[in-house]
C-alpha cells in the first residue's frame, strides 16, 4: 500500500500569510497527486489534480507543485475563506489520503 | 445542478447489516466511475470501495474486503454500498464521491453531504 504523510500537522497563520504544506509518498506515484479542502461538517472540496493542475473555480492563489514522492500545496496568500484542513491523495495505484492539515488562524 | 445525495446511515448493532444509497442527478451518471470514501468521527479522509461506470470493476479497501459490496444501478443513477459484519470501527460518515472517469482511478470531484453510521451496542 501507498502511504502518505503530510506536514506539518497543524498550520498557524495570517491572513495574507504565504502558506506551504507538504505530502510525501511512500514510493513513486509519478504526478498522480490531488489536494481537496474541507471545512468542518462538509465534504471535502477538490482543489488541485496531477499534482499541478488547478480545478475549474478554485482561486489561483492555490498551487500545487511536485513529482514522484514530494508535492507541495501553496496558498499565495491567505484569505479568511482557507481556514480549514487540506488533505493530499495519490491515486496512483487505487487512493490513499494523507492524514490531514488544518490551517487555523493565528 | 450536479449533485449526489446519500441515504441509509443509522444506528447498528455490531454484527449488523445496512445498505447506504447515493442518488446522482446533474451529470450523466453512467459514464463515470463512482466511489465510496469514509471520515471516522474526528479523523482524516479514508478510500473505501470504487466501482467503474458499467459496474463490471469493482474495489475495495482491505478494512472492507469480504464485508462490503459496491454496486450501482444506471437506470435509477443510484450508487450502493450494502454493508455487512459491521464493526465499531466502521462508525463514520461516509461519502459518495464521483471520479472523473469511466474506469476507475481519477479523482473525485463532486461529492455528496455525507450519511452517517454508527455502530453500537
Amino acid at each position: 500500500d501507498i502511504q502518505m504523510t503530510q506536514s506539518p500537522s497543524t498550520l498557524s497563520a495570517s491572513v495574507g500569510d504565504r502558506v506551504t504544506i507538504t505530502c510525501r509518498a511512500s514510493q513513486s506515484i509519478s504526478s498522480w497527486l490531488a489536494w481537496y479542502q474541507q471545512k468542518p461538517g462538509k465534504a471535502p472540496k477538490l482543489l488541485i489534480y496531477k499534482a499541478s493542475n488547478l480545478e475549474s473555480g478554485v482561486p489561483s492563489r492555490f498551487s500545487g507543485s511536485g513529482s514522484g514522492t514530494e508535492f507541495t500545496l501553496t496558498i499565495s496568500s491567505l484569505q479568511p475563506d482557507d481556514f480549514a484542513t487540506y488533505y493530499c491523495q495519490q491515486y496512483s495505484i487505487y487512493w490513499t489520503f494523507g492524514q490531514g492539515t488544518k490551517v487555523e488562524i493565528k | 445542478e450536479v449533485q449526489l445525495l446519500e441515504s441509509g446511515g443509522g444506528l447498528v448493532q455490531p454484527g449488523g447489516s445496512l445498505r447506504l444509497s447515493c442518488a446522482a442527478s446533474g451529470f450523466t451518471f453512467s459514464s463515470y466511475g463512482m466511489s465510496w470514501v469514509r471520515q471516522a468521527p474526528g479523523k482524516g479522509l479514508e478510500w473505501v470501495s470504487a466501482i467503474s461506470s458499467s459496474g463490471t470493476g469493482t474495489n475495495y479497501a482491505d478494512s472492507v474486503k469480504g464485508r462490503f459490496t459496491i454496486s450501482r444501478d444506471n437506470s435509477r443513477n443510484t450508487l450502493y454500498l450494502h454493508m455487512n459484519s459491521l464493526r465499531a470501527d466502521d462508525t463514520a460518515v461516509y461519502y459518495c464521491a464521483k471520479d472523473t472517469i469511466p474506469a476507475t482511478g481519477g479523482v473525485f470531484d463532486i461529492w455528496g453531504q455525507g450519511t452517517v453510521v454508527t455502530v453500537s451496542s
